[in-house]
């Protein structure tokens, strides 16, 4: 079946610019987690969604960073004023029903190059 | 807090010897346990898991890992190691009945030499 998807798989933006990821869970899952990972880095954690409702948001960095998954399975990260610090892996992960008991299972990811 | 430590950022292996890479682990609570292995431009993948009872874990492409609580560690290892082995692998721990994140470390590059 099919697992995580992750668009685009690379962006490259400029510094100040608006940019848009979008993650498709495996179908069915109904929590949906964002990570990132910097070069030589493990990925962090960003937000977990739980159905349509962000359930944790304590891993964004700032409010420049903003999560959406309006139905309940597609989400969007969305990042505003971007600064080359953001430049990373965008990683989207999901999970049946987000018991702690199970396993996430990312996407390809995004990598995201800010200039 | 949660957190993970892989002490090795890399770790060489003739192919055919075994393999261990090295995780140990922080939580206030009990864990559950998790690695990934991620090759180049690819996600991560899931390897394998301790979630309770038998505290020696099989997992995909005949990797396994030891649970073992009182060194806090939780390190994969594998009789005999191929080429085809080579990528980075991520240890992570999440706290029982948190729901939310994984904490991941910072990954061990593993390298089989033919």
């Amino acid at each position: 079946g099919a697992g995580v998807s992750q668009t685009p798989s690379n962006k490259v933006t400029e510094k100040g610019k608006y940019v848009e990821l979008r993650c498709d869970p495996i179908s069915g899952h109904t929590a949906l987690y964002w990570y990132r990972q910097s070069l030589g880095q493990g990925p962090e954690f960003l937000i977990y969604f739980q159905g349509t409702g962000a359930a944790d948001d304590s891993g964004l960095p700032n409010d420049r960073f903003f999560a959406v998954r309006p139905e309940g399975s597609v989400s969007t990260l969305k990042i505003q004023r971007t600064e080359r610090g953001d430049s990373a892996v965008y990683l989207c992960a999901s999970s049946l029903v987000g018991g702690s008991q199970e396993t996430q299972y990312f996407g390809p990811g995004t990598r995201l190059l800010v200039l | 807090a949660q957190s993970v430590a892989q002490p090795e950022d890399q770790v060489n292996v003739a192919e055919g010897n075994p393999l261990t890479v090295k995780c140990t682990y922080s939580v206030s609570g009990n864990p559950y346990l998790f690695w990934y292995v991620q090759y180049p431009n690819r996600g991560l993948q899931f390897l394998l898991k301790y979630i309770t009872g038998d505290n020696l874990v099989k997992g995909s492409y005949g990797f396994e890992a030891e649970f073992n609580k009182s060194q806090t560690s939780f390190h994969l290892k594998k009789p005999s190691a191929l080429v085809s082995d080579s990528a980075l692998y991520f240890c992570a721990v999440r706290e029982v009945n948190r729901d939310d994140k994984i904490i991941f470390g910072k990954g061990t590059r593993l390298h089989i030499l033919p």
